[in-house]
């Protein structure tokens, strides 16, 4: 009954492959999103639907191509995968709730660790 | 400027003291704050959230606010070893993003 779901949970991979990352959520959430975790910790939001669209875009690199293809699911699709890409993938989704408040707490999946060799 | 900044410490504190996290932000339009708990390996997990102005308590955790400082804080009672993580604090504005701070690694000492 795991909320917000990632795979793989490792992914060690060479230099120029291409990979896919997916996330599932059972909440019932309209809104999914993607962040990356640094070794610094820092995380930062790469990319967010809200009921399929496409809402957040941050400057990322043309390589990483996000698809939802229904509200429970947000996947994450690298080209050509660079050393610089090595980090911890988020996903986390949250229900819009219109006046905001709290109630757009976003919850998290457990993190895929990507290592670029 | 950061858009949330944060201690990123380590804070290390006694067992049973009190422990206290600061974040400050620059966007004065900023509606509702987060702090998270993220445990060394494993994912952030929401503890507290708060949009109004003052204190707001759970247990042995308290939220302050305070919107014309743009200033947040989380206060930890009693702490535990088991509280020794990285503490985010989380800030959103009108939109969909939330800005997370860098963390403050918080160690309690039994």
């Amino acid at each position: 009954d795991t909320a917000v779901s990632q795979t793989p949970k490792y992914l060690v991979t060479q230099m120029g492959n291409d990979k896919s990352i997916k996330c599932e959520q059972n909440l019932g959430h309209d809104t999914m999103y993607w962040y990356k975790q640094d070794s610094k910790k820092f995380l930062k939001i790469m990319f967010s639907y809200n009921n399929k669209e496409l809402i957040i875009n941050e400057t990322v690199p043309n390589r990483f191509s996000p698809k939802s293809p229904d509200k429970a699911h947000l996947n994450l699709h690298i080209n050509s995968l660079e050393l610089g890409d090595s980090a911890v993938y988020f996903c986390a989704s949250s229900q819009e709730v219109s006046g905001g408040g709290g109630r757009n707490t976003q919850y998290f999946g457990p993190g895929t660790r990507l290592t670029v060799l | 400027q950061k858009e949330v900044e944060q201690n990123s410490g380590p804070l290390s504190v006694p067992e049973g003291a009190i422990a206290s996290l600061n974040c400050t932000y620059s966007d004065r339009g900023s509606q509702s704050f987060f702090w998270y708990r993220q445990y060394s390996g494993k994912s952030p997990e929401l503890i507290m959230f708060i949009y109004s102005n003052g204190d707001k308590e759970d247990g042995r955790f308290t939220a302050q606010l305070n919107k014309a400082s743009q200033y947040v804080s989380l206060l930890i009672r009693d702490s535990q070893p088991s509280d020794s993580a990285t503490y985010l604090c989380a800030v959103r504005g009108g939109g969909f993003k939330t800005i997370f701070g860098a963390g403050t690694r918080l160690f309690v000492k039994a």
